[in-house]
């Protein structure tokens, strides 16, 4: 399967604990994007990238987010210092270009304790 | 923000039945999706319009765009329980980066 892969799928942890998530998207898309969707919601943007870049991030991304995308292959968002409110399912997406459809990934349910 | 509103919210039919959900936005727009989730899972593609176009048709899937009124909409003709899933509109709100912000979506349920 050459879709969008996340990991893991689920996470339990405690508030206060760090938390990292991976996705690797669609080998040839260059642009990738995380959402974060909560019950009854449609997704809502965090932050995406073209390349390496990270070039524009919402303002739902508070200090304590941060994602990176080394060598604009695979991604990782990192929640510092989680809080009840961060529960959630994370969302990451891949397209070709910007005009392309995205593609989602199952997603990593974060739930904190 | 929430760009789009599905309505409605929630739809119940019968299998074989068409189902038609519409979405309306607030901004310009270059193109709309349309999602389906599964419960737990993650956004399948459905369709892209472009501001362009006025409809598109996929296979039991037909997506009509009115630029003018701001709304869209999505009819499934012959449903199947397999379509039970929440269907979600999503445009670009006119930007260039390519980020989608989404609707709450309309969750339809298709009882075999």
């Amino acid at each position: 399967d050459t879709g969008v892969s996340q990991d893991p799928r689920h996470k339990i942890t405690k508030r206060g604990q760090n938390v990292t998530f991976r996705c690797d998207p669609i080998s040839e898309h260059n642009r990738l994007y995380w959402y974060r969707q909560t019950l009854g919601q449609g997704p809502e943007f965090l932050t995406y990238f073209q390349n390496e870049a990270q070039l524009e991030k919402s303002r739902l991304l508070s200090d304590r987010f941060s994602a990176e995308r080394p060598k604009g292959s695979f991604s990782t968002l990192e929640i510092q210092r989680t809080e009840q409110g961060d529960s959630a399912m994370y969302l990451c997406a891949s397209s070709l270009t910007v005009r392309e459809p995205q593609h989602f990934g199952d997603g990593t349910r974060l739930s904190i304790l | 923000s929430q760009q789009g509103e599905e309505d409605p919210q929630a739809l119940s039919i019968q299998e074989g039945e068409n189902a038609t959900m519409n979405c309306s936005y607030k901004t310009s727009i270059n193109n709309l999706q349309w999602y389906r989730q599964n419960s737990g899972r993650g956004l399948v593609h459905l369709i892209l319009i472009r501001s362009n176009e006025r409809e598109k048709h996929s296979g039991r899937l037909r997506v009509t765009l009115d630029t003018s009124k701001k709304s869209s909409s999505l009819l499934i003709t012959a449903s199947r329980a397999a379509d039970t899933a929440s269907y979600f509109c999503a445009t670009d709100a006119g930007r260039s980066q390519g980020n989608l912000i989404f609707g709450k979506g309309t969750k339809l349920s298709v009882k075999p």
